[in-house]
């Protein structure tokens, strides 16, 4: 069945560093955009980056900018998102998230599967 | 706060309608598809309406989606216990990024 499956989350020091996997089965990994979406405890969804199918066009989000940087290896089926500079406001949920329609018509569509997530905590 | 605007919190009783807002602006849900996603506690957001008004298989037609200008909303009738959730709108701005609304927590009575 198609899934993803988040990884690489953890306690890290303001300033610090991290990196998120995302591995996905199920379907053709690299015909798929992929997003990151995070949820602060308690708070509501918010968009963090999205890779294009082939990695050629990456969007971010304004409070995410020069510090996060999303990749995807379509070989090894898996989507990142190296994390620099990490501050409190970092500390959440991360989710990575799949377009529902394949290669470029998909860019703009929705995220029709999801993962579980994986907790990010910055804190000293 | 969220670029989309929702209520924070809406409610019913079983067997009742219930409507959610989302309002934007012409850059986001004025020129874009908008989408709603159902949060159950503890678990992952559900893609529930896709296109405007467009249902993913498996999705119960009680539910259904409409956008007019730059607001949409969601409606769900014949309200279930089980439908007790948050729910998000999304949308594509044109400026290259995804803004969801702050979510509205539903209550079944």
């Amino acid at each position: 069945q198609v899934q993803l499956v988040e990884s690489g989350g953890g306690v890290v020091q303001p300033g610090g560093s991290l990196r998120l996997s995302c591995a996905a089965s199920g379907f053709t990994f690299s015909s798929y955009g992929m997003h990151w979406v995070r949820q602060a405890p308690d708070k509501g969804l918010e968009w963090v980056a999205f890779i294009q199918y082939d990695g050629s066009n990456k969007y971010y989000a304004d409070s995410v900018k020069g510090r996060f940087t999303i990749s995807r290896d379509n070989s090894k089926n898996t989507v990142y998102l190296q994390m620099n500079s990490l501050r409190a406001e970092d500390t959440a949920v991360y989710y990575c998230a799949k377009v529902a329609v394949s290669s470029v018509a998909g860019n703009f569509d929705a995220f029709d599967i999801w993962g579980q997530g994986t907790m990010v905590t910055v804190s000293s | 706060q969220s670029v989309l605007t929702q209520p924070p919190s809406a409610s019913g009783t079983p067997g009742q309608r219930v409507t959610i807002s989302c309002s934007g602006s012409s850059s986001n849900i004025g020129s874009n598809y908008v989408y709603w996603y159902q949060q159950l506690p503890g678990t992952a957001p559900k893609l529930l309406i896709y296109r405007n008004n467009q249902r993913p298989s498996g999705v119960p037609d009680r539910f259904s989606g409409s956008k007019s200008g730059t607001s949409a909303s969601l409606a769900i009738s014949g309200l279930r216990s089980e439908d007790e959730a948050d729910y998000y709108c999304a949308a594509w701005d044109d400026s290259l990024k995804v803004v969801f609304g702050g979510g509205t927590k539903l209550t079944v009575l």
